[in-house]
């Protein structure tokens, strides 16, 4: 079974502050992993997606297999990041999003 | 102007009753999808199709019916058998290339809020 598990429903953290945001999957195969950002009023939008390791506004995330482990980090955290956030994981047709994390960002 | 419309944006509709949402796309894209969006669940697979004709069952299929007989278009049937139907639900599409596993971006719609009566 493919699952992907966001521990975090709520976080927050204060502007200048690093973040984080965990996300843990579950798959037998090769995972391809993504974090999809929704912000107020906007639609779902991909961030970024590991295989192309890129940093976007800021977060990486970084491919853990030995732990399974696909986590967002910002080294300093801003206001516009605040958001809905969801760790997704994709066998190729379908997609697997966690239940997602509530980033606030307090000024 | 270019991506993914659903409509409506709010659906009001009498339990008992079937009621559709539409779901097109402009992007050429070969993949379209189904997803329900509760509160604290995330976004669970309902429906999704890859072909035209051609459309596949998600982990929450059960009281909804789909349809694909356009590229563009992917409308979801909410049915009287689904037993909660009140939900935000979101439309989807991609490319599909085998292989290529960074094409697989989804590409969403901007969701149609069902409220049962």
């Amino acid at each position: 079974a493919q699952r992907v598990t966001q521990p975090e429903k709520l976080l927050s953290v204060f502007k200048g502050a690093p973040v984080e945001l965990k996300c843990n999957y579950s798959y037998s195969g090769s995972p391809e992993l993504f974090w999809y950002v929704q912000y107020s009023r906007q639609r779902l939008q991909l961030l970024l997606r590991h295989i192309s390791r890129e940093s976007i506004k800021g977060f990486t995330a970084d491919l853990n297999k030995g732990e399974t482990s696909f986590h967002l980090k910002k080294p300093f955290a801003q206001e516009e990041d605040s958001a809905m956030y969801y760790c997704a994981l994709s066998t190729g047709n379908q997609f697997y999003f966690g239940t997602g994390t509530s980033l606030t960002v307090i000024p | 102007d270019g991506g993914i419309t659903q409509s409506p944006k709010y659906l009001f509709r009498k339990e008992g009753q079937n009621v559709t949402l539409s779901c097109e796309q402009n992007l050429n894209h070969d993949a379209m999808y189904w997803y329900r969006q509760d509160p604290g669940q995330g976004l669970r697979l309902i429906y999704y199709s890859q072909i035209v004709n051609d459309f596949q069952k998600g982990d929450i299929a059960e009281g909804y019916s789909v349809s694909r007989e356009k590229k563009e278009s992917f409308p979801l049937t909410v049915t009287s058998a689904q037993k909660n139907p009140t939900a935000f639900y979101l439309c989807a599409s991609s490319i599909v290339r085998p292989g290529l596993a960074f094409v697989n971006e989804q590409f969403f719609g901007p969701g149609t809020r069902l409220t049962v009566l």
